[in-house]
């Protein structure tokens, strides 16, 4: 059964860092892409980034390069979604998502990220 | 790159057929058989009904079907539930920049 499980809720204050998690099973990590949806409240979904783990190429949305930074630890099938300084607009939930060709397969539960302003 | 267009709200009764429409270009919806659709409740996590245009998940009711004419994909519901009262979201592989696009969201109200 493939699952992707995220790290828990945040709060943090504005202008902190922040890294969140998806851990990945039942499927073969590596060689599947793995990528991040952001939710803002009371909107729709957007696809900020995609990751191959093999080699660790990052394919992101245009409207977010240099916002966020994703990882990927193949060792321990986790891939990361990272913030240098967060602003209250990042408020928002954002799901992992095994992707193909565009789509989601699977989806993450979800980590609610919470920046009061 | 711009999100591909979907209407607000559609609405139907039970029992009733409901079309959603996603609208791209030739660089994502019309250009490639990678469209896929996704059912939200509130505070849920979105769910997979239609994949590669027209295929449904196991598990999906065959009450849901996708197709594609040009650039334009559509999601049909037919013999409406009020399960079925959710947020729908279309995505598309868009070749250009080589990550998928979502539609804005339907929100469908069952009558």
């Amino acid at each position: 059964e493939v699952q992707l499980v995220q790290s828990g809720a945040e709060v943090k204050k504005p202008g902190e860092s922040l890294k969140i998690s998806c851990q990945g099973s039942g499927y073969s990590f590596s060689t599947s892409y793995i990528g991040w949806v952001r939710q803002m409240p009371g909107k729709g979904l957007e696809w900020m980034g995609v990751i191959f783990p093999a080699d660790s190429s990052v394919r992101y949305r245009p409207s977010f390069q240099g916002q966020v930074t994703i990882s990927v630890d193949k060792s321990i099938n986790t891939a990361y979604l990272q913030w240098s300084s967060l602003k209250a607009s990042d408020t928002a939930m954002y799901y992992c998502a095994k992707e193909a060709w565009g789509g989601v397969e699977y989806w993450g539960q979800g980590t609610l990220v919470t920046v009061p302003s | 790159q711009s999100a591909l267009t979907q209407p607000r709200s559609v609405s139907g009764s039970p029992g009733q057929s409901v079309t959603i429409s996603c609208t791209g270009t030739s660089s994502d919806v019309g250009g490639y058989n990678y469209v896929s659709w996704y059912q939200q409740y509130p505070g849920k996590v979105p769910k997979v009904m239609i994949y590669d245009v027209s295929r449904r998940p196991s598990g999906v009711p065959d009450r849901f079907s996708g197709s594609k004419s040009g650039n334009t994909a559509s999601l049909t519901i037919s013999g409406l539930q009020a399960e079925d009262e959710a947020d729908y979201y279309c995505s598309s592989y868009a070749g250009h920049y080589n990550i998928g696009v979502f539609g804005g969201g339907t929100k469908l109200t069952v009558l």
